[in-house]
């Protein structure tokens, strides 16, 4: 069973720093990874997904990496806004069963 | 535009009553999930429908049935509402198969059992 964990579990930092979210997970055997947002009382947002045949995806001031030998991947956030709070999830697919990590919270002070 | 429409967003249900939520996605994708999501447990998965005409169970299936009716609709049924069914559920879609598994995520429907 694909475990996933996401540290920190919230996350705190004034306007403009940059930052990494983490997540590992137990099942290497994935096909890709997302990573997503969620506002509060919102859906889910997809904010890049990695193939398991790449090793990071860029989109912004977003990246995101992959290293399935050691079953992490980690979110980089530059220049973070207050516009960025939220909380994120990853997930690596794996087989049908998709497993979530319960997410970092994220807070931009501004 | 294009995407997973749920419906409804929100139900007040009352203990012992039944009710369906509906999803429907407009992308041709073979797979779709409910999942719910609570505070503190993250999104958990209750079913799963690989393709046209199958179903299987997730983490938490208890107290659920679903129906994938054809390849654009999945509906998930609580036969008897119980207040531990009070959530948000997520309905999703994905193109399994390709090695992409995307997954595209509805708006939510706010559930409350009372």
């Amino acid at each position: 069973k694909q475990e996933v964990t996401q540290i920190p579990a919230a996350l705190s930092v004034p306007e403009g720093e940059n930052l990494v979210l983490n997540c590992s997970f137990t099942d290497s055997a994935i096909y890709n990874l997302q990573w997503f947002r969620q506002d509060p009382g919102k859906g889910l947002t997809s904010l890049l997904l990695i193939q398991s045949s790449q090793r990071e995806q860029t989109s912004g001031r977003l990246n995101a990496s992959l290293d399935k030998s050691s079953g992490r991947s980690t979110l980089y956030i530059a220049a973070s806004q207050p516009g960025d709070s939220a909380t994120y999830l990853c997930a690596p697919p794996g087989n049908q069963k998709v497993t979530f990590g319960t997410g970092t919270k994220l807070q931009v002070i501004p | 535009n294009a995407g997973v429409t749920q419906t409804p967003k929100f139900q007040v249900l009352k203990t012992g009553q039944s009710m369906t939520l509906q999803c429907a996605q407009d992308m041709n994708h073979n797979s779709m999930y409910w999942y719910r999501q609570d505070p503190g447990m993250g999104l958990r998965l209750i079913y799963y429908s690989a393709s046209e005409g199958t179903t299987d169970k997730g983490e938490v299936p208890n107290g659920y049935n679903v129906s994938r009716l054809n390849k654009r609709e999945f509906s998930l049924r609580l036969e008897s509402a119980a207040p531990s069914q009070t959530s948000v559920y997520f309905c999703a879609s994905s193109e399994a198969g390709s090695g992409a598994n995307v997954l595209t995520f509805g708006a939510g429907s706010r559930l409350t059992v009372l």
